[in-house]
């Protein structure tokens, strides 16, 4: 079946831009999770969907970042005046259970 | 503040070697622990391993969890230039809504030599 996917796989913004990030989780899965990797990192939490409903913002470094999940299936990442510390990778990732089954990422690129 | 540090960052290796990665960590609500491996796209899941003592195999790869040391370790026998990737162990917490939150290491980095 198929994975969860993520678009774009790539984003090149200019500071201050706004971007939105995609995520369509697995089939059936009521969690979804948000992560920032930076270079030579680990992924760190970002924010946590139950359903339609975002339990868990705690991880979101600024008010500059907003996630939504309007209908309990697919998610979007929002990222307003893009600033240069915000490029990473950003990965999502979904369950039914205790295991989190990622995305491929979207490495955004602020110059 | 959870807390997971892995051992060693990098490791480079020739094939047919056993490499052992370390991962200890700090959870105030630890319910299980998991290990993936990166390559350049998305991490992909190996194990989770919720009980001491318990080992978990999957061909060359096994890991075990010791909860009263707070550590786990990975175990990869007789490795291929393929094995080559970051690893990346994560703890689960458990406790109110942050349940299903996942605290990453920082990843070690195998380099496998042919």
């Amino acid at each position: 079946g198929a994975g969860v996917s993520q678009s774009p796989r790539y984003k090149v913004a200019k500071r201050g831009q706004d971007v939105a990030l995609r995520c369509d989780p697995i089939s059936g899965h009521v969690s979804l999770f948000w992560y920032q990797q930076a270079l030579g990192q680990g992924p760190e939490f970002l924010t946590y969907f139950q359903n339609e409903a975002q339990l868990d913002k705690s991880g979101l470094p600024s008010d500059r970042f907003f996630a939504e999940r309007p209908e309990g299936s697919v998610s979007t990442l929002k990222i307003q005046r893009t600033q240069q510390e915000d490029s990473a990778v950003y990965l999502c990732a979904s369950s039914w259970s205790e295991t989190q089954y990622f995305g491929p990422g979207t490495r955004l690129l602020v110059l | 503040e959870d807390k997971v540090v892995q051992s060693p960052l990098s490791l480079v290796v020739h094939e047919g070697d056993t490499v052992t990665l370390n991962c200890s960590y700090e959870v105030t609500n630890f319910r299980s622990l998991l290990w993936y491996k990166q390559e350049k796209k998305a991490p992909t899941f190996l194990f989770m391993l919720t009980s001491s003592g318990i080992e978990k195999k999957s061909g060359r790869l096994s890991s075990i969890l010791d909860k009263k040391e707070l550590f786990s370790i990975l175990n990869i026998t007789a490795t291929q230039t393929g094995d080559s990737a970051v690893y990346l162990c994560a703890v689960l917490n458990a406790g109110g809504t942050s349940y299903g939150k996942l605290t990453f290491g920082q990843g070690t980095i195998l380099t496998v030599h042919p």
